[in-house]
């Protein structure tokens, strides 16, 4: 079946450590993303590919970085200048063409230790 | 940029009766609108979507409407079920480009 895949499902960061979330997808999707979920405030962009070795800042890109080497990955790293860290991360993709639905991994849970 | 509002931020009903779910947009480009459903610890599923060049969508007990006037559109569940208690996420996206604006979420409770 094709699908995302994110890993781990639990993440555990000490204070000053980076941290990288894993996302693949076998959906040969050209358009990858990344999003943080924190209760009450809806799924906020983070980092978005529309192709292999490409990428763009979105909302709130500070303390995160991103890279695309694959078309198949788009893994994240929660760097030390991330403060506030600890969220639900979840990874998208999507076909390039206009109006086309994401289709959402089952998401990271990471905590600060 | 687009913002999108969503209301009610939470929603009870009982197991049977009707749930609606409504977003307003402020883009009058943007022209494709999903509905995304999600259950505790797993990531949004999209369950059903709208373009702007129909007013309304329907699938089994689930139904979109849309207004472009207006720029609101709204998720309509009937015979609702004890499955159907998630989190429901409407979103907007400007024709040509990827970039989806959510809106903030409505959980849904259904009463058995």
């Amino acid at each position: 079946d094709g699908g995302i895949t994110q890993s781990p499902k639990y993440l555990f960061r000490k204070e000053g450590q980076n941290v990288t979330l894993s996302c693949e997808q076998n959906l040969n999707h050209d358009a990858m993303y990344w999003y943080r979920q924190d209760p009450g405030q809806g799924l906020r962009l983070i980092y978005y590919s529309q192709i292999v070795n490409d990428f763009q800042k979105g909302d709130i890109a500070e303390g995160y970085s991103v890279s695309r080497e694959k078309k198949e990955s788009f893994p994240l790293t929660v760097t030390s200048a991330q403060k506030n860290p600890t969220a639900f991360y979840l990874c998208a993709s999507s076909l390039k063409q206009a109006n086309q639905p994401q289709h959402f991994g089952d998401g990271t849970r990471l905590s600060i230790l | 940029g687009e913002n999108v509002e969503q209301h009610p931020s939470t929603l009870s009903v009982q197991e049977g009766d009707s749930a609606v779910i409504k977003c307003t947009y402020s883009d009058s480009a943007s022209n494709y609108f999903p509905w995304y459903k999600q259950e505790l610890g797993k990531g949004p599923q999209l369950i059903i979507d709208i373009r702007s060049n129909v007013g309304e969508k329907k699938d089994q007990r689930i139904a979109v409407t849309l207004n472009k006037t207006a720029k609101h559109f709204s998720l309509h569940i009937t015979e609702t079920q004890p499955e159907d208690s998630a989190v429901y996420f409407c979103a907007a996206l400007p024709g040509g480009y990827q970039k989806v604006t959510f809106g903030i979420g409505t959980k849904l409770q259904v009463i058995p």
